[in-house]
């Protein structure tokens, strides 16, 4: 398709295990971003990407979360011994141009992770 | 650090009265602004976005938004609401695009028949 990719759309996993959400951006964007929307505070900016680059990681929450990119296309977010609070709506977003330019960031429609 | 604020966490209006959605920000540099709509269980979709140049800025369906430096604001408005136009409305800052977008926590907008 043209827009940006999320798998699984939906997820639902025990307290404890590892989960892994995957981003497909649209052919061409070199910048990606990951955000996790949790219920009534809003979007909360977590990484970005320029290429397989992701220069700043001190926007994820802790070390339990990683992620990485390669060939400059998908992108995966890895959330190891998943707890409650992890409980959100994880978008990923991407864009043309350089990272952070004027150019607007494209959303996929999100995976919707559940701990139990 | 950039913020934004979104004044009303709930906007309800009728079926073709003027919506308006404020959006307050603070940066330190020249910022971009946006604003960007959500319907249930989807993406967030760009509205519009100002970044440089005219700041009354048009976009799609109907929505405008303009740039006001001297009250750092950037309402969104529509002459008239259509039921379809019933979403979450983020408005987000970022620093003239050396930063990361700060999103507002977002006003839900209900449209009443």
């Amino acid at each position: 398709g043209a827009g940006v990719s999320q798998s699984p759309s939906n997820k639902v996993t025990e307290k404890g295990k590892d989960v892994e959400l995957r981003c497909d951006p649209i052919s061409g964007h070199t910048a990606l971003y990951w955000y996790r929307q949790s219920l009534g505070q809003g979007l909360e900016f977590l990484i970005y990407f320029q290429g397989n680059s992701a220069p700043d990681k001190s926007g994820l929450p802790s070390d339990r979360f990683s992620a990485e990119r390669t060939g400059g296309s998908v992108s995966t977010l890895t959330i190891q011994r998943t707890q409650q609070e992890d409980s959100a709506v994880y978008l990923c977003a991407s864009s043309g141009g350089e990272v952070f330019s004027n150019q607007p960031q494209h959303f996929g429609d999100g995976t919707r992770l559940s701990i139990l | 650090a950039q913020s934004v604020t979104q004044l009303g966490s709930h906007v309800s209006v009728s079926e073709g009265a003027l919506v308006l959605l404020r959006c307050n920000y603070s940066s330190s540099v020249p910022p971009y602004l946006f604003w960007y709509v959500q319907y249930p269980n989807q993406g967030l979709q760009l509205l519009l976005k100002y970044t440089t140049g005219a700041t009354l800025v048009k976009g799609i369906n109907g929505f405008e938004a303009e740039f006001k430096k001297s009250e750092t604001s950037f309402h969104l408005t529509k002459p008239s609401a259509h039921m379809s136009d019933a979403a979450e409305y983020f408005c987000a800052v970022s620093d003239a695009g050396n930063t990361p977008l700060v999103f507002g926590k977002g006003t839900r907008l209900s449209v009443i028949a």
